[in-house]
């Protein structure tokens, strides 16, 4: 059975672009969540989405949004870069809420 | 929200040597995961253990959710095992990571 995979694994950014990352979960799988990691905030929770539905929604401005397909992949978009996006982006998949989560390898996004 | 506290927050052992790993959270919770970060970034899947204890090898787990605490064992540690460690928890719709133990194996 296929992880979880994130493309693309690098990426650079200048200040004021956008940027879209994508996400196949685990075949099967319905959740995916999307978390962000910096050195100074560690790992912290983006947004979650179920079937389809963004199911729950962490502390990020605007900026960061997402969507989750038929299929069950995700997508997240950054509009408006700024240098303290510079991140490891991580995306996780499970059955169902409680279940648990099984990460891809990440993004790593770097903004110049 | 729930605070989730991990200890030690660094730590360093030889070789061999063996090492618990705390994880203590502040309210009940739906879920607790173990995961490894290497090097590299991946995030690797210890253990899923809500409550009770698990093995897997020279890693084993223990969830008292009564006392909302879980402590990861790590035994005969080797150079492989660096990283950091984290805990993670399912509080209601919200999955909260703590900040992680760094651990370095000297060879």
């Amino acid at each position: 059975k296929a992880g979880v995979t994130q493309t693309p694994r690098y990426l650079i950014k200048t200040r004021g672009q956008q940027v879209t990352l994508s996400c196949s979960p685990i075949s099967g799988h319905r959740s995916v969540s999307w978390y962000q990691q910096t050195p100074g905030q560690g790992l912290q929770f983006l947004f979650e989405y179920f079937s389809e539905t963004q199911r729950n929604k962490g502390n990020f401005p605007g900026r960061f949004s997402g969507r989750q397909f038929s299929n069950s992949r995700s997508e997240m978009n950054v509009s408006t870069l700024e240098l303290g996006d510079s991140a490891l982006y991580l995306c996780a998949s499970s059955s169902e809420g409680d279940q648990p989560q099984h990460f891809g390898d990440g993004t790593r996004l770097s903004i110049l | 929200g729930i605070q989730v506290e991990q200890s030690p927050p660094d730590l360093i052992l030889q070789e061999g040597a063996n090492s618990t790993l705390r994880c203590n959270f502040s309210d009940s919770v739906n879920n607790l995961q173990w995961f490894h970060q290497n090097p590299w970034g991946q995030l690797i899947n210890l253990f899923y253990i809500p409550s009770g204890t698990k093995q897997n090898g020279r890693l084993s787990a223990t969830t008292v959710a009564t006392e909302r605490y879980s402590l990861l064992y790590i035994s005969s540690s080797q150079t492989t095992d660096s990283g950091v460690y984290f805990c993670a928890v399912r509080h209601g719709q919200n999955f909260v990571f703590g900040p992680g133990t760094r651990l370095s194996v000297l060879p």
